[in-house]
């Protein structure tokens, strides 16, 4: 059982490129997350999706767009990549039942991404 | 607006005594919190959550505690070991399905 998959694990990109963050979970989780985590800070939620077709912004979504058209799949799109971009980015996902203390948010191992 | 905060950045502690991490936050609503810890080059995972409804949670070596008049919450390991040391995230939700997270305080056990 895989749990959640980003890729690629690392990435530098030159200020003005773009590219797209994958992330893929196998355990039919409806809700999906970007976080980044900058040095000493801890983690912002980008976007966040409640299901396929739905997303919404999280903390700092500008400068990002996501789109989710399978339960799986949760991309994370930077169109002009900028230095202030420089972060650790990580996926996650949240099954049914928040009831139960035991469907915690599950994340990948993130995509350390550099612009310069 | 830091609406979840970790005041402490780092903590130090001898092996086998108790480590205490503090988490504080404003949103009055927030009614569902959760303890992360984070290795190095690895994402976080979960510890250990408490609903609102409830003020101590205890999961083996793991208590939390919530003290929501004081929007307050602690997270307890005793016996500390050296395997602890890591960056312990608090994070909590308002009902929806969105987790906000605190700055993150270094645990780092002393052996």
């Amino acid at each position: 059982n895989a749990g959640v998959t980003q890729t690629p694990k690392f990435r530098i990109l030159k200020i003005g490129q773009s590219m797209t963050l994958q992330c893929a979970q196998d355990m039919n989780h409806n809700y999906m997350y970007w976080y980044r985590q900058d040095p000493g800070m801890g983690l912002k939620l980008i976007y966040y999706s409640v299901g396929a077709g739905i997303t919404d912004k999280g903390e700092v979504p500008n400068g990002y767009n996501v789109s989710r058209s399978t339960t799986e799949d949760f991309p994370l799109r930077l169109e002009l990549a900028a230095p202030s971009q420089t972060s650790v980015y990580f996926c996650a996902s949240f099954g049914q039942g928040r009831q139960s203390y035991n469907s915690p948010l599950h994340f990948g191992n993130g995509t350390r991404l550099t612009v310069t | 607006d830091q609406q979840v905060k970790q005041n402490s950045p780092s903590l130090s502690v001898q092996e086998g005594r108790i480590s205490i991490l503090n988490c504080d936050y404003t949103n009055s609503m927030f009614d569902y919190f959760l303890w992360y810890k984070k290795y190095p080059a690895e994402g976080p995972t979960f510890l250990i959550s408490i609903s609102s409804i409830k003020d101590k949670n205890e999961d083996g070596r793991f208590t939390v505690f919530l003290n929501k008049s004081a929007k307050h919450l602690s997270l307890h390991i005793v016996p500390s070991q050296p395997g602890d040391s890591a960056v312990y995230f608090c994070a909590a939700s308002e009902g929806t399905y969105k987790y906000i997270f605190g700055t993150g305080t270094r645990l780092k056990v002393l052996a």
